[in-house]
This record gives C-alpha cells, structure tokens and sequence, in this order.
C-alpha cells in the first residue's frame, strides 16, 4: 500500500513565524503536491514537483515555499505565517506518466495560525 | 472557468436506505473523472475513476456513473453503513498541454448514515 505521512496531525504557530510542514511518502512516486482545503471551497492546489529540485506553482502559490531535495520528501514552507493561512494542508503523491494516474494523499495538518 | 459542482451539500439517511450523490461540471477539456471518500480527520481516498468512454463504474456497494455528454456524474451507494458516513468529493481532470494533468475538485456532499 503506498503510504504518505505528513509530519504533524495538528499545528498551532503566530502570526509571522516560518512554519515548515513535512511530507513523505514510500512508494517511490515522481509526482507530489500540496493542498490546503477549506469549507466551502474544496481543494486548492498550492505547488507541486514532478520530480527531484523541480517545482511548479499551483493555484494558489501566494504567501509559500515548497523544497524537495529528495525524491520521497516535499517540504511546503511559510514564511511568515497569516491567519489567512489558518487551514488543512494536505500532501499527496503519484506516480505519474498516465491520465488516470492516482493522488493517494496523507492524513493532512490542521494548522492554526493565531 | 473550470468547475466542479456537487448536490446535495449535505445529506443524511438511516442505516441500510441507498443514495445517490451527483456531480456537475464544466471542465474542457477532460481527461478522467474520480470520486473521493474523505474520512474525518483523513486525506481523501480514490473510490472509482472513469474515463470519457466509461459510464459507468463499481467498488463494492459504490457505483458511479458519467455521462460525458451532459457532463454529469452520480455516485450511488446501495445499502449504506455507518462507515459510510464521510464527505464524498468529485474530481475532474483535465490533460495540460504541457504533459501531466489539472485536478478541478468539488466543495464535497457531507453524508451522514444514522441508525
């Protein structure tokens, strides 16, 4: 089964301070993205890598970072954290290469930026 | 504007009834449509997937449906559980011409079973 875990389940973090959310995942998949899923509004994509050192801007990129430096771990990364921010964060990963390519997606982090 | 509309919002039906869940859209162009099960406090999980040429799908007591024509989709759940309790998201994708693909998900139908 592939599995994808993200470091924390919940986050509390201040206004203004760098918040590093962790993500990785086991089954050796090129593709990997980062969402943030709010009521009402379904989920928004952030960034996404298609592979090692390679990243993209999503839908919503504004005010994050993302790093992968290792083909099993995607880092997503604020800066200077807002309430706005305030969020579900969910990371998934695919294997890529085909239409009907799969996103299995970790247990996500709630984080709350106060 | 790429959309993904789903009906109802919220639902709730005793343990054992059957429902049905439907999903709208106007993504252009598409590639594949798949239907989410999202646990409390989990990441969503892919139940089905179909492509144009499919109308239809089956895991379990879940059977989709897709009428590319119309651009509709059901999703319907015979014999409901109280572990179907879940919020049920559509998702329509759409092929970038640069390779890969652009996911449009729904704002999810928030199913309760009750005994």
């Amino acid at each position: 089964d592939v599995k994808v875990t993200q470091s924390s389940r919940y986050l509390v973090k201040r206004t203004g301070e760098k918040v590093f959310l962790e993500c990785v995942q086991d089954m050796d998949h090129e593709n990997m993205f980062w969402y943030r899923q709010d009521p009402g509004l379904g989920l928004r994509l952030i960034y996404f890598s298609y592979d090692v050192k390679m990243k993209e801007k999503g839908d919503i990129p504004e005010g994050y970072s993302v790093s992968r430096e290792k083909k099993e771990r995607f880092s997503l990364i604020l800066e200077s954290a807002s309430t706005n921010q305030t969020s579900m964060y969910l990371c998934a990963s695919s294997l890529g290469g085909i239409s009907t390519d799969t996103q299995y997606f970790g247990p996500g982090t709630r984080l709350t930026v106060l | 504007k790429n959309q993904v509309e789903q009906s109802p919002q919220s639902l709730i039906i005793l343990e054992g009834k059957n429902c049905t869940l439907q999903c709208n859209y106007t993504v252009s162009p598409f590639s594949n449509l798949r239907w989410y099960k999202q646990d409390t406090g989990r990441g969503p999980v892919s139940l089905t997937i179909m492509t144009f040429s499919e109308n239809t799908k089956s895991n379990g007591r879940y059977t989709a449906t897709l009428d590319a024509d119309t651009k509709q989709s059901s999703l319907h759940i015979t014999a409901s559980q109280l572990s179907d309790s879940a919020s049920y998201i559509c998702v329509v994708s759409a092929p970038l011409t640069g390779g890969g693909n652009k996911l449009t998900f729904g704002t999810g139908t928030q199913l309760k079973v009750e005994l």
